[in-house]
Protein backbone atom coordinates (compact mmCIF):
# COMPACT_ATOMS: atom_id res chain seq x y z
CA UNK A 1 0.00 0.00 0.00
CA UNK A 2 0.72 3.61 -0.73
CA UNK A 3 3.13 5.41 2.28
CA UNK A 4 3.06 8.81 3.15
CA UNK A 5 6.00 10.11 5.46
CA UNK A 6 6.17 13.44 7.37
CA UNK A 7 8.38 14.38 10.21
CA UNK A 8 6.97 14.20 13.23
CA UNK A 9 7.67 17.70 14.51
CA UNK A 10 9.11 21.36 13.18
CA UNK A 11 9.61 24.20 15.46
CA UNK A 12 9.75 27.72 13.62
CA UNK A 13 9.52 31.44 15.09
CA UNK A 14 6.57 34.21 14.73
CA UNK A 15 7.23 35.62 11.46
CA UNK A 16 9.43 33.06 10.00
CA UNK A 17 8.88 30.13 7.36
CA UNK A 18 7.91 27.08 8.11
CA UNK A 19 8.15 24.48 5.57
CA UNK A 20 6.34 21.07 6.14
CA UNK A 21 7.11 17.87 3.97
CA UNK A 22 5.12 14.99 2.69
CA UNK A 23 7.42 12.15 1.09
CA UNK A 24 5.56 9.53 -1.04
CA UNK A 25 6.61 7.33 -3.89
CA UNK A 26 6.51 9.73 -7.01
CA UNK A 27 3.92 11.55 -5.53
CA UNK A 28 4.65 14.26 -7.89
CA UNK A 29 2.21 12.46 -9.80
CA UNK A 30 -0.45 12.68 -7.50
CA UNK A 31 -2.56 15.50 -6.10
CA UNK A 32 -1.67 16.10 -2.42
CA UNK A 33 -4.21 18.24 0.00
CA UNK A 34 -3.51 19.20 3.26
CA UNK A 35 -4.62 19.83 6.39
CA UNK A 36 -5.03 21.41 9.80
CA UNK A 37 -5.83 20.02 13.32
CA UNK A 38 -5.73 21.84 15.97
CA UNK A 39 -6.18 20.36 19.57
CA UNK A 40 -9.83 19.14 20.42
CA UNK A 41 -10.62 20.70 16.71
CA UNK A 42 -12.00 18.52 13.50
CA UNK A 43 -9.27 19.15 10.90
CA UNK A 44 -9.65 21.90 7.97
CA UNK A 45 -8.49 21.61 4.20
CA UNK A 46 -6.31 24.44 3.96
CA UNK A 47 -4.38 23.01 0.73
CA UNK A 48 -5.84 21.06 -2.33
CA UNK A 49 -4.40 19.41 -5.87
CA UNK A 50 -0.99 20.79 -4.49
CA UNK A 51 -1.13 24.33 -4.64
CA UNK A 52 -4.76 25.02 -4.42
CA UNK A 53 -6.18 27.29 -1.41
CA UNK A 54 -9.66 27.23 -0.28
CA UNK A 55 -11.95 30.12 0.25
CA UNK A 56 -10.74 32.11 3.51
CA UNK A 57 -7.41 30.02 3.58
CA UNK A 58 -4.26 32.91 4.13
CA UNK A 59 -2.64 33.56 1.16
CA UNK A 60 0.60 32.92 3.68
CA UNK A 61 -0.41 28.96 3.32
CA UNK A 62 1.14 27.40 0.09
CA UNK A 63 1.62 24.18 -1.88
CA UNK A 64 3.90 22.25 -3.82
CA UNK A 65 4.54 18.88 -5.43
CA UNK A 66 7.20 17.38 -7.24
CA UNK A 67 9.08 13.76 -7.45
CA UNK A 68 8.92 12.33 -4.36
CA UNK A 69 8.14 15.54 -2.12
CA UNK A 70 4.98 17.26 -1.82
CA UNK A 71 5.84 20.43 0.77
CA UNK A 72 3.31 22.79 2.65
CA UNK A 73 4.68 26.71 3.41
CA UNK A 74 3.38 28.79 5.85
CA UNK A 75 4.60 32.34 5.55
CA UNK A 76 4.59 35.02 8.10
CA UNK A 77 4.23 31.90 10.99
CA UNK A 78 1.86 33.17 13.47
CA UNK A 79 0.57 31.62 16.93
CA UNK A 80 -2.67 30.93 15.30
CA UNK A 81 -0.83 28.46 13.14
CA UNK A 82 0.37 26.01 15.84
CA UNK A 83 -1.17 22.52 14.87
CA UNK A 84 -1.51 19.57 13.47
CA UNK A 85 -0.48 19.37 10.18
CA UNK A 86 -1.07 15.79 7.69
CA UNK A 87 -0.37 15.84 3.93
CA UNK A 88 -3.15 13.24 1.82
CA UNK A 89 -3.26 11.59 -1.34
CA UNK A 90 -5.64 9.24 -3.52
CA UNK A 91 -4.12 5.74 -3.82
CA UNK A 92 -5.82 5.02 -7.29
CA UNK A 93 -3.59 1.22 -7.40
CA UNK A 94 -5.78 0.50 -4.26
CA UNK A 95 -8.21 2.94 -4.40
CA UNK A 96 -7.36 3.89 -0.85
CA UNK A 97 -7.51 7.23 0.63
CA UNK A 98 -4.19 7.87 2.66
CA UNK A 99 -2.74 10.46 4.91
CA UNK A 100 0.67 10.65 6.39
CA UNK A 101 1.39 10.55 9.90
CA UNK A 102 1.04 14.20 10.71
CA UNK A 103 3.44 17.02 11.72
CA UNK A 104 3.27 18.74 14.73
CA UNK A 105 4.05 22.18 13.88
CA UNK A 106 5.05 24.70 17.00
CA UNK A 107 5.75 28.19 17.20
CA UNK A 108 8.49 29.15 19.24
CA UNK B 1 -24.68 27.19 6.59
CA UNK B 2 -22.65 24.27 5.32
CA UNK B 3 -22.51 21.74 8.19
CA UNK B 4 -21.74 18.12 9.18
CA UNK B 5 -22.86 16.73 12.44
CA UNK B 6 -22.40 12.89 13.30
CA UNK B 7 -23.76 10.99 16.07
CA UNK B 8 -24.07 7.41 17.48
CA UNK B 9 -21.17 7.29 18.91
CA UNK B 10 -20.32 5.61 22.45
CA UNK B 11 -19.36 2.71 24.64
CA UNK B 12 -19.65 -0.77 23.41
CA UNK B 13 -18.46 -3.67 24.07
CA UNK B 14 -16.13 -6.11 21.73
CA UNK B 15 -17.93 -7.84 19.03
CA UNK B 16 -20.68 -5.59 19.23
CA UNK B 17 -22.20 -3.16 16.32
CA UNK B 18 -22.70 0.49 16.01
CA UNK B 19 -24.53 2.79 13.49
CA UNK B 20 -23.12 5.97 13.04
CA UNK B 21 -24.49 8.88 11.29
CA UNK B 22 -23.58 12.58 9.60
CA UNK B 23 -26.26 15.03 9.08
CA UNK B 24 -25.73 17.05 5.90
CA UNK B 25 -27.03 20.49 6.09
CA UNK B 26 -26.29 23.58 3.46
CA UNK B 27 -24.97 21.63 0.76
CA UNK B 28 -25.72 19.52 -2.19
CA UNK B 29 -25.55 16.26 -0.26
CA UNK B 30 -26.26 14.24 -3.08
CA UNK B 31 -23.89 15.33 -5.60
CA UNK B 32 -20.46 14.76 -3.26
CA UNK B 33 -18.82 11.63 -2.32
CA UNK B 34 -18.41 11.61 1.07
CA UNK B 35 -16.24 9.96 3.84
CA UNK B 36 -15.27 8.57 7.50
CA UNK B 37 -12.56 9.03 8.42
CA UNK B 38 -11.14 8.04 12.31
CA UNK B 39 -8.46 9.41 14.66
CA UNK B 40 -7.43 7.08 17.82
CA UNK B 41 -6.80 9.02 20.83
CA UNK B 42 -3.37 10.60 21.03
CA UNK B 43 -2.50 9.42 17.06
CA UNK B 44 -3.41 10.83 13.26
CA UNK B 45 -6.20 10.45 10.63
CA UNK B 46 -7.01 7.48 9.42
CA UNK B 47 -9.24 7.42 6.48
CA UNK B 48 -11.82 4.65 6.78
CA UNK B 49 -14.66 3.97 3.74
CA UNK B 50 -15.85 6.46 0.90
CA UNK B 51 -19.22 6.41 -1.01
CA UNK B 52 -19.62 7.82 -4.03
CA UNK B 53 -22.37 10.85 -4.87
CA UNK B 54 -24.95 7.73 -6.29
CA UNK B 55 -24.07 4.70 -3.72
CA UNK B 56 -22.64 3.06 -6.47
CA UNK B 57 -19.25 2.67 -5.10
CA UNK B 58 -17.89 2.35 -2.32
CA UNK B 59 -14.43 1.36 -1.03
CA UNK B 60 -12.61 0.26 2.25
CA UNK B 61 -9.79 0.38 4.02
CA UNK B 62 -8.19 -2.80 4.71
CA UNK B 63 -8.60 -2.42 8.53
CA UNK B 64 -12.23 -2.35 8.58
CA UNK B 65 -12.76 -4.12 5.10
CA UNK B 66 -15.83 -6.88 5.71
CA UNK B 67 -16.79 -5.45 9.23
CA UNK B 68 -17.65 -1.59 8.55
CA UNK B 69 -20.66 -0.54 5.82
CA UNK B 70 -20.67 2.25 4.89
CA UNK B 71 -23.97 3.77 3.07
CA UNK B 72 -26.24 7.15 2.23
CA UNK B 73 -29.86 8.28 1.96
CA UNK B 74 -29.80 11.06 -0.38
CA UNK B 75 -33.47 11.92 0.10
CA UNK B 76 -32.51 12.32 3.72
CA UNK B 77 -28.91 13.78 3.38
CA UNK B 78 -27.34 11.55 5.73
CA UNK B 79 -24.32 9.59 5.50
CA UNK B 80 -24.08 6.07 7.91
CA UNK B 81 -21.77 3.54 8.58
CA UNK B 82 -22.57 0.58 10.03
CA UNK B 83 -19.57 -0.94 12.52
CA UNK B 84 -19.81 -4.97 13.22
CA UNK B 85 -17.55 -6.98 15.26
CA UNK B 86 -16.15 -4.01 17.11
CA UNK B 87 -12.37 -4.42 18.40
CA UNK B 88 -10.92 -2.65 21.15
CA UNK B 89 -8.78 -0.64 17.71
CA UNK B 90 -11.73 0.61 16.33
CA UNK B 91 -11.60 2.84 19.35
CA UNK B 92 -11.62 6.32 18.29
CA UNK B 93 -13.01 9.55 16.82
CA UNK B 94 -15.04 9.52 13.75
CA UNK B 95 -15.59 12.05 10.77
CA UNK B 96 -17.46 12.22 8.26
CA UNK B 97 -16.13 14.25 5.60
CA UNK B 98 -16.97 15.92 2.30
CA UNK B 99 -15.26 14.94 -0.84
CA UNK B 100 -14.80 17.89 -3.11
CA UNK B 101 -15.63 15.43 -6.12
CA UNK B 102 -18.41 13.27 -6.91
CA UNK B 103 -16.65 10.01 -6.92
CA UNK B 104 -14.65 10.93 -3.88
CA UNK B 105 -10.75 11.52 -5.39
CA UNK B 106 -10.63 14.87 -4.62
CA UNK B 107 -10.11 16.26 -0.90
CA UNK B 108 -12.19 16.50 2.25
CA UNK B 109 -13.46 19.93 1.98
CA UNK B 110 -16.12 20.17 5.00
CA UNK B 111 -15.64 17.94 7.82
CA UNK B 112 -18.11 16.92 10.77
CA UNK B 113 -17.20 17.81 15.07
CA UNK B 114 -16.65 14.18 15.03
CA UNK B 115 -18.41 11.33 16.96
CA UNK B 116 -16.15 9.43 20.10
CA UNK B 117 -16.49 5.37 19.58
CA UNK B 118 -15.19 3.38 22.91
CA UNK B 119 -15.00 -0.38 22.10
CA UNK B 120 -14.27 -2.00 25.63
CA UNK B 121 -15.02 -4.81 28.21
Amino acid sequence: SYVLTQSPSVSVAPGQTATITCGGNNIGRRSAHWYQQKPGQAPVLVVYTDSERPSGIPERFSGSNSGNTATLTISRVEAGDEADYYCQVWDGDSDHRVFGGGTKLTVL
Amino acid sequence: QVQLVESGGGVVQPGRSLRLSCAASGITFSSYAMHWVRQAPGKGLEWVAVISYDGDKKYYADSVKGRFTISRDNSKNTLYGQMNSLRIEDTAVYYCAKDRSDAGYSAFDIWGQGTMVIVSS
